[in-house]
């Protein structure tokens, strides 16, 4: 299994542009997330989606958005890149499980870097 | 809102036991977690404990949980170079198992 897929790894935007961070999951996950990591932070939970076709939004939004067409992929959109988007974008999954394997904990992609200039 | 905090830095000797704290933020709190991020490395998921328990051992790791405090500890026996890395603690809050990360505590093992 691939487990959870991010692309790109590395990307330098300029401000005002635009990109699409791709995620995809292949273990059939219901539940998929987007978190953001800056240093001495920790991560931010941008958004989060419980199944397709339903999205919401974490703690920091703005600026972002998401889809989620399929259980596969939720890709993650900057529409006007800015300086403050700078940072390591990780997207993770999990299955909700109940009873014995309602500790399921997430699996993270190994991240795409960006940086806004 | 409130931070999940963690100190920012620990340095142990290889072999000697490294304990990272945590200070939650939710009494309410199923689950709680250990993640390991190695450089340029997603986050792994460690361990984790029930929030009905106060300790729980799994191999090297022994895990804390005071809940009157809303303290979390992982500790770390026989600490090797391999172990270095950050270690961050999570709550599951809410619904749709959404985590809540603390800051990251990183782990330098020296010889």
């Amino acid at each position: 299994n691939a487990g959870v897929t991010q692309t790109p790894k590395f990307r330098i935007l300029k401000i005002g542009q635009s990109m699409t961070l791709q995620c995809a999951q292949d273990m059939n996950h219901n539940y998929m997330y987007w978190y953001r990591q800056d240093p001495g932070m920790g991560l931010k939970l941008i958004y989060y989606s419980v199944g397709a076709g339903i999205t919401d939004k974490g703690e920091v939004p703005n600026g972002y958005n998401v889809s989620r067409s399929t259980t596969e992929d939720f890709p993650l959109r900057l529409e006007l890149a800015a300086p403050s988007q700078t940072s390591v974008y990780f997207c993770a999954s999990s299955y909700p499980g109940t009873g014995s394997l309602a500790h399921y904990g997430y699996t993270f992609g190994s991240g795409t870097r960006l940086t806004v200039v | 809102g409130e931070d999940v905090e963690q100190s920012l830095f620990l340095s142990v000797r290889e072999g000697d036991s490294s304990v990272i704290n945590c200070t939650y933020t939710d009494s309410s709190s199923t689950y709680l977690y250990w993640y390991k991020q190695e450089p340029g490395a997603g986050l792994q998921l460690l361990t984790y404990i029930f929030s009905n328990m106060d300790m729980k051992q799994d191999q090297r790791l022994t895990v804390l949980l005071n809940k009157k405090d809303k303290h979390l500890s992982l500790r770390i026996a026989d600490t090797q170079t391999g172990d270095s890395a950050i270690y961050f603690c999570a709550e599951s809050v809410g619904t749709a198992s959404k985590l809540t990360f603390g800051t990251g505590t990183r782990l330098q093992v020296t010889l």
